[in-house]
């Protein structure tokens, strides 16, 4: 059984930074893709960032490229993300996802946690 | 704005069907890339509803079904319900984006 629970949210400045972190319990971590994904206020589900088994691989989105960094601990369950130069547009509930055990060409998200909320407000 | 253009709502009474569009482009969709769909209600996680175009996990009902031609994927909703009023989502894999991954714009359900 997977279990994801985020953590780190809070309210911060424009121009701050913080961290969420997503522990993850149940199998095969070390061997899966993990990725961060976001909902900002009365907007869409927007992908963020994510990052390979092996740590190795990581990719972003557009918006958060340069600003954001995507880590993970296999030796303890545990996916990160770290946020810098955080901006207004960047708040919103901020959802760690995995995908499931049937193979698939494409990365779904079959497994999500409850979110952490982030508010960028001066 | 997404490279995957949904609907913004649509709507139907109890018991009948309904379908939403999920349009990409040779880069995506058109490409070959599988697609996937997604149920939010506000204030829960998102729930996978369909994977890889047309399969349904364990646990969603057959009410569910996914399909892909050309440039486009559909998500149709047969017998609506009233829990089914929520966002529904898109997401593939496109190749012109260097992040790689996307959601739709997402599409609001409402049940008359």
């Amino acid at each position: 059984q997977v279990h994801l629970v985020e953590s780190g949210g809070g309210v911060v400045q424009p121009g701050g930074s913080l961290r969420l972190s997503c522990a993850a319990s149940g199998r095969n971590f070390r061997s899966v893709a993990m990725h961060w994904v976001r909902l900002a206020p009365g907007k869409g589900l927007e992908w963020v960032a994510v990052i390979f088994y092996d740590g190795n691989n990581k990719f972003y989105a557009d918006s958060v490229r340069g600003r954001f960094t995507i880590s993970r601990d296999n030796s303890n369950n545990m996916l990160y993300l770290q946020m810098n130069s955080l901006r207004t547009d960047d708040t919103g509930i901020y959802y760690c996802a995995r995908r499931g055990a049937a193979p698939a060409a494409v990365e779904y998200f079959q497994h999500w946690g409850q979110g952490t909320l982030v508010t960028v407000s001066s | 704005q997404s490279v995957l253009t949904q609907p913004p709502s649509v709507s139907g009474a109890p018991g009948q069907t309904v379908t939403i569009s999920c349009t990409g482009s040779s880069s995506n969709v058109g490409a070959g890339y599988d697609v996937n769909w997604y149920q939010q209600i506000p204030g829960t996680a998102p729930k996978l509803l369909i994977y890889a175009n047309t399969n349904r996990p364990s646990g969603v009902p057959d009410r569910f079904s996914g399909s892909k031609s050309g440039t486009s994927a559909s998500l149709a909703i047969t017998g609506l319900q009233v829990d089914d009023e929520a966002a529904y989502y898109c997401q593939t894999y496109d190749s012109s984006l260097s992040g790689a991954y996307v959601f739709g714009t997402g599409t609001e359900v409402t049940v008359l």
